[in-house]
């Protein structure tokens, strides 16, 4: 069964250092997105992605953050300049078309800001 | 968004059928009903979403009153394996969807 991918599994960064946390979506997918979830905490929207640009941004996606599809298969999030409040686990989904809410989610990348 | 409104933690004996209430009183006519769960931390998992219909698949039952303002997931024979953080989202953006704390379902055995 076709899998939504994440690399790395655990990113450990100092304050301040610029992340890229990457996403293979499943290939027939067209849309796009990346929550994160603070320890304990539920998971948050960040943003979803459609035909090559953003289609909604949360208030948490500020300018420190952005997405890329470099190319067919890769999904993007950077983190410019990473805060410790920026620790959580990072979730990548993708959905195949607009009519059902079916995303399906990779396992997260686990990013440690100390 | 519609907001949605779930107990924090159920217990359910292996073996039995487990029933998760969600109540969604503030949910528009063209707004589905979304289950997802999370399994200690790892990517939420799609289970079943509805209208207005009550709707199966192999996962789960899903039961939506008539006036559409509550609902309930079955898991007709819980395992072990079905311990886990139960989200009932409501919505109709094709973008988003936005998490409450979901009800954490701890099955026994």
């Amino acid at each position: 069964e076709p899998e939504v991918t994440q690399t790395p599994s655990h990113q450990v960064t100092q304050m301040g250092q610029e992340v890229i946390l990457r996403c293979v979506p499943i290939s027939n997918h067209l849309y796009f997105y990346w929550y994160r979830q603070i320890l304990g905490q539920k998971v948050e929207f960040l943003v979803s992605f459609y035909n090559n640009e953003i289609s909604e941004k949360s208030e948490i996606f500020d300018d420190q953050f952005s997405v890329e599809r470099p190319d067919g298969s890769n999904f993007t999030l950077k983190i410019r300049s990473t805060k410790l409040e920026d620790s959580a686990m990072y979730f990548c989904a993708s959905m195949q078309r607009e009519v059902t809410y079916e995303q399906y989610f990779g396992p997260g990348t686990r990013l440690t800001v100390t | 968004d519609a907001k949605t409104t779930q107990p924090p933690s159920m217990d359910c004996a292996e073996g039995r059928a487990a029933n998760l209430p969600c109540n969604h009183s503030t949910i528009s006519g063209n707004e589905y009903v979304y289950w997802y769960r999370q399994i200690h931390s790892q990517g939420p998992q799609y289970i079943i979403h509805g209208l207005k219909n009550n709707e199966t698949n192999e996962m789960a039952s899903l039961i939506i009153t008539e006036d559409r303002k509550s609902s309930t997931l079955i898991l007709p024979h819980a395992t072990l394996r079905d311990t886990a953080v139960y989200y009932c989202i409501g919505g109709d953006s094709n973008y988003q969807l936005i998490w409450g704390a979901g009800t954490k379902l701890i099955i026994k055995p």
